[in-house]
């Protein structure tokens, strides 16, 4: 079975440039996440949707970050305009509904804003 | 409102080793307890779970118990190997809504 989907594994980009990460989750999954994980400040929730609707997104830093989900496989996390403080790897997991499931990462995205 | 704290690290170990890293949580109701372990350069996968008081999940030699009377989750391991250096993470699911959260993390590295 195909797990999560991240693409590009790595992004390099200049300061000011735009950024869209992209997720497919895995098939059946209703709750998506997208992560960020940096030495300095440890793994952080950025949104979560739940059957494509986001539900908390107390977690993106301000709003030059903005996620999608326009339908069950796939969701993206925009970045406009990039800073180097921005450069982390960002993760996306999906996960079922219910409080007994556990969430499922992807392998991650490892962006780099010069 | 519902969150884990778990050890600090970095924890160094040698082969053969017995390990424990210490995870609490606070939550209302009854939440589903995971920890999970990420190898360098990779993301985060399940080593284990368990969704009520109790259970024992277990995995690779892993285990850890649901104890709600002291509302923790410890993992431990009897025997450690070099392969099993990587960052540990016990996270929190709580019985209702989507939300999962997560410890710190704990660094292990266990040396020959």
């Amino acid at each position: 079975d195909a797990g999560v989907i991240q693409s590009p594994r790595h992004e390099v980009t200049e300061m000011g440039q735009e950024v869209t990460l992209r997720c497919k989750p895995i098939s059946g999954h209703n709750s998506l996440f997208w992560y960020r994980q940096t030495m300095m400040r440890g793994l952080e929730l950025l949104i979560y949707f739940n059957n494509n609707v986001p539900i908390d997104d107390s977690g993106m830093p301000e709003d030059r970050f903005s996620a999608k989900m326009p339908n069950a496989s796939f969701s993206t996390l925009k970045i406009q305009p990039s800073e180097p403080r921005d450069s982390a790897v960002y993760f996306c997991a999906s996960s079922l509904g219910s409080y007994i499931y556990e969430q499922y990462f992807g392998p991650g995205t490892r962006l780099t804003v010069t | 409102g519902d969150s884990v704290t778990q050890m600090e690290g970095p924890v160094t170990l040698s082969e053969e080793a017995f390990l424990t890293i210490n995870c609490t949580y606070t939550a209302t109701g009854y939440p589903s307890l995971f920890w999970y372990v990420q190898y360098p350069g990779e993301g985060l996968q399940l080593l284990l779970k368990a969704t009520k008081a109790d259970d024992k999940g277990s995995n690779k030699g892993f285990e850890a118990t649901y104890r709600k009377e002291t509302t923790s989750f410890h993992l431990e391991k009897g025997s450690v190997q070099v392969s099993d250096s990587a960052v540990y993470f016990c996270a929190l699911r709580p019985n209702t809504g989507n939300q999962f959260y997560f410890g710190t993390g704990t660094s292990l590295t266990v040396i020959p």
